[in-house]
């Protein structure tokens, strides 16, 4: 069974600040990896989709790496602002058509100004 | 619509009534997901629909739980004889396809249970 952890568990940082969030999998057999934001008592925010074939992908000061091989996904926040400040969630799609994620269990991430 | 609509966003009710979650996807989008998120236990899968036919149901934890899909778009989640493990955050998401070109999922904000 595909496992997904997330390092660390929770990340307080100045503003300004550049941080990396890991995401780790256990079953490297993956479609794609998708990176989440989640505010409290909110839904997620998808925020980036890696493709199993791809490196990496970035939206504005956002960058997510992958390596499918060893199981690993970083996700790259520059210049961190406190509207930063939420949960992060990795998720990946198994390998197999149908299509279900299994995801971290976040790392929650405070910005201050 | 705009995003995939949940509702109700809240919803309290007696251990041992049975409850009813809606779920509208984005307009169409084939594939619709129903996650649980429960303190402690993170996101868990529940089950996958592609148009009206669920694949995989392999997330539901018992058969108190059934879910359906009429015309290819609004899902109910159906919860019998509710008990107080049951209250979690009740998540739903679609995406545009699932096999072939790897579509992102959207989600939807939840419905809050809680079971008294």
């Amino acid at each position: 069974k595909q496992e997904v952890t997330q390092i660390p568990a929770a990340l307080s940082v100045p503003e300004g600040e550049n941080l990396v969030l890991n995401c780790s999998f256990t079953d490297s057999a993956i479609y794609n990896l998708q990176w989440f934001r989640q505010d409290p008592g909110k839904g997620l925010t998808s925020l980036l989709l890696i493709q199993s074939s791809q490196r990496e992908q970035t939206s504005g000061r956002l960058n997510a790496s992958l390596d499918k091989s060893s199981g690993r996904s970083t996700l790259y926040i520059a210049a961190s602002q406190p509207g930063d400040s939420a949960t992060y969630l990795c998720a990946v799609r198994g390998g197999s058509t149908l299509g279900r994620l299994y995801f971290g269990r976040g790392t929650q991430l405070t910005v201050w100004p | 619509g705009a995003g995939v609509s949940q509702s109700p966003s809240n919803k309290v009710t007696e251990k041992g009534k049975d409850v009813e979650l809606r779920c509208d996807p984005i307009s169409g989008h084939t594939a619709l997901y129903w996650y649980r998120q429960s303190l402690g236990q993170g996101l868990e899968f529940l089950i996958y629909f592609q148009g009206n036919s669920a694949p995989d149901k392999s997330g539901l934890p018992s058969d108190r739980f059934s879910a359906e899909r009429t015309g290819g778009s609004v899902s109910t989640l159906t919860i019998q004889r509710t008990q107080q493990e049951d209250s979690a955050v009740y998540l739903c998401a679609s995406s545009s396809k699932t096999t072939g070109t790897n579509q992102p999922q959207h989600f939807g904000d939840g419905t809050r249970l809680s079971i008294l």
